[in-house]
């Protein structure tokens, strides 16, 4: 059982707009900022997003996130085969004194 | 170019000890934090441990708390894990992660990981 909870399954056809979203408390996402994660199939994990919204300069700018109190979400717009992946929450918790991941999120390109 | 190479994964009886090991070029090792981030087969991503730049502060997750411990020597680059009184649920890859520069816990740069099995 994942401290973060985010819906095990996502899915969308090419060009469409998938939002993932990531439910927490204010142990952690309400008191720190949330970073995401892309992992495609048997290799490490990408930082996606950090600080809730900042995208590394390789992350295309169809990859979105945004925070409100204890939730975090993450958008990709213009849906794309090369996007499918597990993709993972994550946030500090400051009653954990440690970094806690969401249970991933299997997203499938119809 | 960043680069993390793990090593010192392998096969252990439960109970046994394993170090692992994770060698870093391409950045200012000792300017950044440190994790270790592990992975069960078919499972999701579980934070491990991590540690600051001069390795004065570290933090582990409730599950290895007074088994497994993170160091570095940065005078060679290199971050590591050693894992002591090791059981079943400790099998799993084992990546080491960079946190992006001035942030403690936004993983920038990642290992391709280390496997470590526990097996009597």
């Amino acid at each position: 059982q994942s401290v973060l909870t985010q819906p095990p399954s996502a899915s969308g056809t090419p060009g469409q707009r998938v939002t993932i979203s990531c439910s927490g408390s204010s142990s952690n996402i309400g008191s720190s900022t949330v970073n995401w994660y892309q992992q495609l199939p048997g290799t490490a994990p990408k930082l996606l997003i950090y600080r809730n919204d900042q995208r590394p300069s390789e992350v295309p700018d169809r990859f979105s996130g945004s925070k409100s109190g204890t939730s975090a979400s993450l958008a990709i717009s213009g849906l794309q085969s090369e996007d499918e992946a597990d993709y993972y929450c994550a946030a500090w918790d400051d009653s954990l004194n440690g970094v806690v991941f969401g249970g991933g999120t299997k997203l499938t390109v119809l | 170019e960043v680069q993390l190479v793990e090593s010192g994964g392998g096969s252990v009886q439960p109970g046994g000890s394993l170090r692992l090991s994770c060698a870093a070029s391409g950045f200012t090792f000792r300017g950044d934090w440190m994790h270790w981030v592990r992975q069960a087969p078919g499972k999701g991503l579980v934070w491990v441990s991590r540690i600051n730049g001069d390795g004065s502060t570290t933090s582990y997750a409730d599950s290895v708390k007074g088994r497994f411990t993170i160091s570095r020597d940065n005078a060679q680059n290199t971050l590591y894990l050693e894992m002591n009184s090791m059981r079943d649920e400790d099998r799993a890859v084992y990546y080491c992660a960079r946190a992006r520069s001035g942030s403690r816990n936004a993983l920038e740069n990642w290992g391709q990981g280390t496997l470590v099995t526990v097996s009597s």
